[in-house]
């Protein structure tokens, strides 16, 4: 079993509407989440970061993290077409090691 | 500019010849870090280093060795590629290991052994 599980899409949706990601994890010893999101051809980018449970709010941007469900999830409101992009989950369990989803593609269509 | 570089951007070879793809970042970062990136397996973490001449194993380590001699710079290297090492690469660095200082990704190598 994979350490991180998340669907690769890929997803489309029009421009404004609601978009949610998930990933699910198997090692209940992870406390550090994060999402990364990834343009074609570049290195990934750290979007938002969230230790333990709990929710948090950056911009457009949520994440939330259920450690008992061990499931995160990222939420983008009004998505633009610049968002288009793979996004990537990623957890550590002491911050040195790190476990990445597979990446969800994501086209926001004008 | 802060940036992580990486070379060679693209690489062909061929099996059994030795290869090192540099890493050098300009930030002053103690933790550096390896991941190759391959279709519907994600980004893999192969190496780390916390600082300097410490190395740790990350998920797919064989076939890979590092050395982190000075602070900016982490060679990843290949001593007898095979085509199952074909992927793209990744070199990143932050300021420490707790992960929400942010991870600064290079711009990736493509490496195909033949």
């Amino acid at each position: 079993q994979k350490e991180v599980e998340q669907d690769p899409g890929p997803l489309s949706v029009p421009e404004g509407a609601i978009v949610s990601l998930n990933c699910t994890y198997s090692n209940s010893a992870f406390q550090y989440f994060m999402w990364y999101r990834q343009y074609s051809r570049k290195g990934p980018e750290l979007l938002m970061y969230t230790y333990s449970s709990g929710n948090k709010e950056d911009g457009r941007f949520t994440a939330q993290v259920d450690k008992s469900s061990k499931y995160i999830s990222l939420f983008i409101r009004d998505s633009q077409p610049s968002d288009s992009a793979t996004y990537l989950c990623a957890m550590s369990a002491r911050g040195n090691q790190f476990y990445f989803g597979t990446g969800t593609s994501l086209t926001v269509i004008p | 500019e802060a940036q992580v570089t990486q070379n060679p951007r693209y690489l062909i070879t061929v099996t059994g010849k030795k290869l090192t793809v540099t890493c050098s970042q300009n930030m002053n970062h103690e933790y550096m870090s390896w991941y190759r990136q391959d279709p519907g397996l994600g980004l893999r973490q192969i190496y780390y280093s916390m600082n300097v001449e410490v190395t740790d194993k990350g998920d797919v380590p064989e076939g890979y060795k590092v050395s982190r001699k000075e602070k900016r710079n982490f060679p990843l290297i290949l001593e007898s590629p095979s085509p199952n090492q074909t992927s793209l690469y990744f070199c990143a660095s932050s300021t420490e290991y707790i992960p929400n200082n942010e991870q600064f990704f290079g711009p990736g190598t493509r490496l195909t052994v033949l």
